[in-house]
């Protein structure tokens, strides 16, 4: 079982937001950044988000990262069918000294 | 541009040892922390291993703990991950990512490499 936890699934119409959450304790997510990764079906992981709700040049607006207290969320609006893959929230663990992931969200576009 | 590239994976046995390296161009190799993260077949993505820019510091999943060895070799532009008594449930694709903190310690993973697969198996 992943130190952050994620449900193993979400969905979607084109045009919806969803939303996808990462439930983590104050030694990971509640003391440090939290990360998003989307993975495409077999291509290496992409930065989505840094440092909680940051967007990295090219990544559309419609990707949007909270955080409140060890939980964190991942907001995707405008659905449209090339956001279907596997997102995972990340986040360094002063306990553990390691970076833990979380056992990832596979995206369905319907 | 910056790039990252894995070299040596291939089949092993279990028990045996096999060294992964990380060529790395592009950018200002001493002044970020590197780490492996690896995905088994089907499965999430795991961090194994990570370093700080000038290879102090060393930080390793329970997992891999006094079997695995992350260095670096900042006149070569190049991290490593030595991997000792291999066992099937290391089969995986095994990724070189930097860290935008020098020290290692964030997880903010910009660039990756493509990976190379390592298979544990008699």
């Amino acid at each position: 079982q992943s130190v952050l936890t994620q449900s193993p699934s979400a969905s979607g119409t084109p045009g919806q937001r969803v939303s996808i959450s990462c439930s983590g304790s104050d030694s990971n997510i509640g003391n440090n950044y939290v990360y998003w990764y989307q993975q495409l079906p077999g291509t290496a992981p992409k930065l989505l988000i840094y440092r909680d709700n940051q967007r990295p040049s090219g990544v559309p607006d419609r990707f949007s990262g909270s955080k409140s207290g060890a939980s964190a969320s991942l907001a995707i609006s405008g659905l449209r069918s090339e956001d279907e893959g596997d997102y995972f929230c990340a986040a360094w663990d002063d306990r553990l000294s390691g970076v833990k992931f979380g056992g990832g969200t596979k995206l369905t576009v319907l | 541009q910056e790039q990252l590239v894995e070299s040596g994976g291939g089949v092993v046995q279990p028990g045996r040892s096999v060294s992964l390296s990380c060529a790395a161009s592009g950018f200002t190799f001493s002044a970020y922390g590197l780490h492996w993260v690896r995905q088994a077949p089907g499965k999430g993505l795991e961090w194994v291993a990570g370093i700080s820019y000038d290879g102090h510091d060393q930080y390793y999943a329970d997992s891999v703990k006094g079997r695995f060895t992350i260095s670096r070799d900042n006149s070569r532009n190049t991290v490593f991950l030595q991997m000792d008594s291999l066992r099937p449930e290391d089969t995986a694709i095994y990724y070189c990512t930097r860290d935008q903190a020098a020290a290692g310690t964030w997880g903010e993973f910009e660039h990756w490499g493509l990976g190379t697969l390592v298979a544990v198996s008699s």
